[in-house]
């Protein structure tokens, strides 16, 4: 079993839509929580990126950390077809040399 | 700003043939990593350089070799290619101020035959 779990879709939703990406881990050790989007033939992108548990909000996106429970969330709010990409969740342990550990990746479309 | 520079951008090898991927980053950072990425498997680690003159394996290090050359530059080498190599690779540096972010180039796309 990975260390982290994500479910890797596709997931379609219409322009407008609240979406909602969830990943699992199993390493009580990660203690660095981000999601990176990764769009068609490009290199991933930190999206957002938290240390503790509870929200965090960047415009019309929202990450969430439970640590207790050992799962992770991104809400995107009012999707636009610009969104349209893989959302990766990674997270690290620095006693590790913070190298990112993965999920596989959700595909997401948003379509107008 | 380059960022991190990955070449070359497309490969394709027969079996066997050995090559090196280069990886260079323009933004002082310490640490080094390479990353494949295949369908359905995400992205895995393969060796991480922490600093100048220290490499680690990840995930899935066989059938690969690193030199971390300088600060700056971090190849990966296939000594003897195999199908099962064929793969997109991922070079990334750390650094940011909000520490564990991750830089990623471009991306090299090889395929072995």
């Amino acid at each position: 079993q990975k260390e982290v779990e994500q479910d890797p879709g596709p997931l379609s939703v219409p322009e407008g839509a609240i979406v909602s990406l969830n990943c699992t881990y199993s390493n009580s050790a990660f203690q660095y929580f981000m999601w990176y989007r990764q769009y068609s033939r490009k290199g991933p992108e930190l999206l957002m990126y938290t240390y503790s548990s509870g929200n965090k909000e960047d415009g019309r996106f929202t990450a969430q950390v439970d640590k207790s429970s050992k799962y992770i969330s991104l809400f995107i709010r009012d999707s636009q077809p610009s969104d349209s990409a893989t959302y990766l969740c990674a997270m690290s342990d620095p006693n590790s040399g913070y190298a990112l550990n993965f999920g596989k990746g959700t595909s997401l479309l948003v379509t107008p | 700003n380059a960022g991190v520079t990955q070449t070359p951008k497309f490969q394709v090898l027969k079996t066997g043939q050995s090559m090196t991927l280069q990886c260079a980053q323009d933004m002082n950072h310490n640490s080094m990593y390479w990353y494949r990425q295949d369908p359905g498997m995400g992205l895995r680690l393969i060796y991480y350089s922490a600093s100048e003159g220290t490499t680690d394996k990840g995930e899935v290090p066989n059938g690969y070799n690193v030199s971390r050359l300088n600060k700056r530059e971090f190849s990966l080498r296939l000594e003897s290619a195999a199908p099962s190599q064929t793969s997109v690779y991922f070079c990334a540096s750390l650094g940011g101020a909000r520490g564990g972010e991750l830089f990623f180039g471009e991306g090299s796309r090889l395929t072995v035959l």
